[in-house]
């Protein structure tokens, strides 16, 4: 595609319930980058992937979140019984290895009421 | 764990000045990356600086890099309204995290 997608861009949810968030990544990137930004700050590292394989998830918080890219693709966000501290701005960016730049998503608003 | 911080945090100022925004960061980087977000926006790529002593510039932006200092820099020349932005710097360390700072929020008045 032409750039990072991702979905939904907004979720409201009540605490407790699950939610998946999904990221569609440039065609072609190998690596996938999870953030999370809350207001006023910067990305913080979750996890990324180089093709299907999850390099790193010693960003996520706990074993609430977990995240997959079963294909090499699309990838998937999720976080089980969501508390109201979850809530943030989600971003997902890929990027090819060898010190290239990393393209984000518009990001997915999480609200955990 | 990489350590990234920048200053200021804010700033504003005249169209037409001249400013630095610094990025320290605390152990080894393999490269440093220079953000722009729009308030409201998702990130977009400025720059990438792949070693020591790299320089690049884009219009009235110039980054560079001292691995030694473990600083790099965004220099704006002769400031306009629509640089207006929040500019973050990143670095990565062996593992190929990325790890951003907090952010410097640019306002530029006439």
């Amino acid at each position: 595609g032409a750039g990072v997608s991702q979905s939904p861009r907004y979720k409201v949810t009540k605490r407790g319930q699950d939610v998946a968030l999904r990221c569609d990544p440039i065609s072609g990137h190998v690596s996938l980058y999870w953030y999370r930004q809350a207001l006023g700050q910067g990305p913080e590292f979750l996890t990324y992937f180089n093709y299907e394989a999850q390099q790193d998830k010693s960003g996520l918080p706990n074993d609430r979140f977990s995240a997959e890219r079963p294909e090499g693709s699309i990838s998937t966000l999720t976080i089980q019984r969501t508390e109201q501290r979850d809530s943030a701005m989600y971003r997902c960016a890929s990027s090819n290895p060898g010190g290239e730049t990393q393209y984000f998503g518009p990001g997915t608003r999480l609200l955990v009421l | 764990e990489l350590k990234v911080e920048q200053n200021p945090l804010f700033l504003s100022m005249q169209e037409g000045k001249n400013y630095t925004i610094y990025c320290n960061y605390s152990t080894t980087s393999d490269r440093l990356y220079w953000y722009r977000q729009d308030p409201g926006k998702s990130l977009e790529s400025l720059f990438v600086l792949l070693s020591n002593g790299a320089v690049k510039q884009e219009g009235r932006l110039m980054a560079s890099l001292d691995t030694k200092a473990r600083l790099s820099t965004l220099h704006i020349t002769a400031a306009v309204h629509d640089l207006s932005a929040t500019y973050f710097c990143a670095g990565t360390n062996t593992g190929n995290q990325f790890y951003f700072g907090t952010g410097t929020s640019l306002t530029v008045i006439p």
